[in-house]
């Protein structure tokens, strides 16, 4: 199975929102609720931002938020800081009872 | 508070296997699953397997399946991946993480620290 797509790279300035998009197929983000998204630091572990499309878990800032429109998901970060500089992965569960990471996306914060 | 610690970081040669272990603590064992992820130099995230210890079930991704075995010892509330036929290709960060979803392979709230696997001769 392919990565889910995702732009390489994004920017930003601080204070403005960006959106990272994640697209698939019908046999994983537009099929099932259980998209997810992760921000990993150069070095660290992935930390989960999103689960189920537009669920955040306790201590996640409410700058970031999640969506789905059909195969696409997507990740929009508000109110940009310098500190939200880092690598971004969407994930999807798949028809195929596996999962699925997107490439990747850096978010660069000018 | 939940923690996944894995084992140190490990030199093999081509054609020979590693096995890692992840100790999870502060979490309920067996309302969990646990997936295994790696992460090649330079390159994005990419699921392996998980296991769900009260079902003793594993699934595999398919281009794993066949060299790659995931098991638990729920004495010591540890996860364990082997990667067997070990080639270049395989040098990467593995991270053990853990699901609150049994049901269905969904996300990992929490990681271990990664442990780093380098395949060379």
């Amino acid at each position: 199975q392919s990565a889910l797509t995702q732009p390489a790279s994004v920017s930003g300035s601080p204070g403005q929102s960006i959106t990272i998009s994640c697209t698939g197929t019908s046999n994983d983000v537009g099929g099932y609720k259980y998209v997810s998204w992760y921000q990993q630091y150069p070095g660290k572990a992935p930390k989960l931002l999103i689960s189920d499309v537009t669920n955040r878990p306790s201590g996640i800032s409410r700058r970031f938020s999640g969506s789905k429109s059909g195969n696409t998901a997507s990740l929009t970060i508000s109110g940009l800081q310098t500190e939200d500089e880092a690598h971004y992965y969407c994930s999807s569960h798949t028809a195929s009872d596996t999962l699925l990471f997107g490439g990747g996306t850096k978010l660069t914060v000018l | 508070q939940v923690q996944l610690v894995q084992s140190g970081a490990e030199v093999k040669k081509p054609g020979s296997s590693v096995k890692v272990s992840c100790k999870a603590s502060g979490v309920r064992f067996r309302s969990s699953a646990f997936s295994w992820v790696r992460q090649a130099p330079g390159q994005g995230l990419e699921w392996m397997g998980d296991i769900i210890p009260v079902l003793r079930t594993e699934n595999y991704a398919q281009r794993f399946q066949g060299r790659f075995t995931i098991s638990i010892d729920e004495s010591t509330n540890s996860v364990y991946m082997e990667l067997s036929s070990l080639r270049s290709e395989d040098t990467a960060i593995y991270y053990c993480a853990r699901s609150p979803m049994i049901v269905v392979v969904s996300h990992f709230d929490h990681w271990g620290q990664g442990t780093q696997v380098t395949v060379s001769s």
